[in-house]
């Protein structure tokens, strides 16, 4: 039972470029949406998180989009650097203080330069 | 520095046997969590703790078992390995004590069941 679907599975960007990874939900208890970037032979590390009572967040070229009523929510890069190039994890959780988390299938991004 | 370890990092096992993965977390966090990485699948709950003497299943509890007797420790056993448990098993910590709501995660511990 996948909760949290996401899209691309891989997402191939030119340098300067937006990459846009989307995900959607289906547990409307979901109030915590965070995404994790993750680099080979390392863990996920949290990126930038959003909650429901707002549409956007943005944290330096990174932004989130959030669509309540449509249970989505994405992820833009905004002038995209070949380091980016690392697999994203969107994710949804309930309730707050770090419970636990379900996670999207995963986006391997690749920025060219 | 509060950190989160994993070890071993690497382990190769064969069909049948009982395999213990660590976790040890410095952070003095009360929740921690086992997720298993598999491609296609992102990052899957196993086993989560709230607290000492704490335990639940996640998602995809079978086969697994973990037990917390303090706060700094949630090891991770499967019973009698089988190869559709192949897979990168990451640990997470996260909880009130952190003042925020994310999960860190350790670097993971890559297991191989021949």
């Amino acid at each position: 039972q996948q909760q949290v679907k996401q899209s691309p599975q891989s997402l191939i960007v030119q340098k300067g470029g937006i990459s846009i990874i989307n995900c959607a939900y289906e547990n409307t208890a979901f109030d915590y949406f965070p995404w994790y970037q993750q680099f080979p032979g390392k863990g996920p590390a949290l990126l930038i998180a959003i909650r429901p009572d707002v549409s956007e967040k943005k944290e330096g070229r990174f932004t989130i989009s959030f669509n309540k009523s449509a249970k989505q929510f994405s992820l833009h890069i905004m002038d995209s650097q070949p380091g980016d190039s690392a697999t994203y994890f969107c994710a949804a959780s309930v309730r707050q203080g770090a419970q636990k988390l379900v996670f999207g299938q995963g986006t391997r991004l690749t920025i060219n330069p | 520095d509060a950190e989160i370890t994993q070890s071993p990092r690497h382990k190769i096992t064969e069909t049948g046997r009982q395999v213990t993965l660590a976790c040890h977390q410095t952070w003095n966090h009360n929740n921690m969590f086992w997720y298993r990485q598999d491609l296609g699948h992102g990052l899957r709950l196993i086993h989560y703790s709230y607290g000492v003497q704490d335990t639940n299943k996640g998602e995809v509890s079978d086969g697994y078992s973990v037990s917390r007797s303090n706060t700094e420790d949630l090891p991770l056993t499967l019973e009698s390995a089988a190869s559709s448990q192949t897979s990168v098993y990451f640990c997470a910590t996260g909880g009130p004590s952190s003042g925020k709501d994310t999960q860190y995660f350790g670097p993971g511990t890559r297991l191989t069941v021949l």
